[in-house]
């Protein structure tokens, strides 16, 4: 699986767009951008993925660039409840397991 | 609509016993899938049972073993407890008819202390 770079921790204004980066230079064609987040004290949560192109659902968008070695995932309208630690994850087809990094830790303020 | 569900919340052992611990998947999903997270680290993967059988491992001892019940259910079970094995273990579920194991659904975890 290829490896993600996450910058370790960002902050954000109440109400404005998070806009969380994520570099993975060596994915390989049938590898899919896959977000997870982990709220304090809880398990990981789903948000969303992607393979090339832009993604939307009821939590986020996910942007990959053409070249696919970098994503952003975007919060639109940032709440304190999306305070969290948010992991980008490169996923093989055919894997059966998530490979976490260190994720970045995403700080919501009032 | 149940989620994942995982029992005991918290657990404190003795270095040297034996633990063992409970997960009942997402209903409709058929795949259950370990991990161990150390404080501040994200989630490391130890294995993944389908249809009964450990179909991967990660980079965990033998210490570490499994088991995957008819009703889809699994237990971890942990022998010979470290110091190093206090940790938060999740289980995740999924459906493999669904398209494969990368939208996994977490359960709150196990809060594992031994001492």
């Amino acid at each position: 699986d290829a490896k993600t770079t996450q910058p370790p921790s960002m902050d954000c204004a109440e109400g404005r767009a998070a806009n969380l980066p994520c570099n993975h230079s060596t994915i390989s064609g049938n590898e899919y951008v896959y977000w997870y987040r982990q709220i304090h004290s809880q398990g990981p949560q789903y948000i969303i993925h992607g393979l090339k192109n832009n993604e939307t659902n009821e939590m986020a968008s996910l942007i990959i660039t053409e070249d696919r070695k970098s994503s952003t995932l975007i919060l639109p309208h940032a709440t304190l409840r999306d305070t969290a630690v948010y992991y980008c994850i490169v996923i093989n087809q055919g894997a059966q397991k998530l490979v976490f990094g260190q994720g970045t830790r995403l700080t919501i303020n009032p | 609509d149940a989620g994942v569900t995982q029992s005991p919340t918290h657990l404190i052992k003795t270095r040297g016993q034996q633990v063992t611990l409970r997960c009942s998947p997402k209903s409709g999903h058929d795949t259950v899938s370990w991990y161990q997270q150390a404080l501040g680290q994200g989630p490391q993967f130890i294995f993944q049972y389908y249809e009964e059988e450990e179909r991967q491992r990660g980079n965990f001892p033998d210490r570490f073993s499994g088991h995957q019940f008819p009703n889809y259910s699994s237990e971890l079970n942990v022998n010979a407890l470290l110091l190093g094995d206090s940790a938060l273990y999740l289980c995740a579920s999924s459906d493999q008819a669904a398209g494969g194991s990368y939208e996994q659904y977490f359960g709150p975890g196990t809060r594992l202390t031994v001492t």
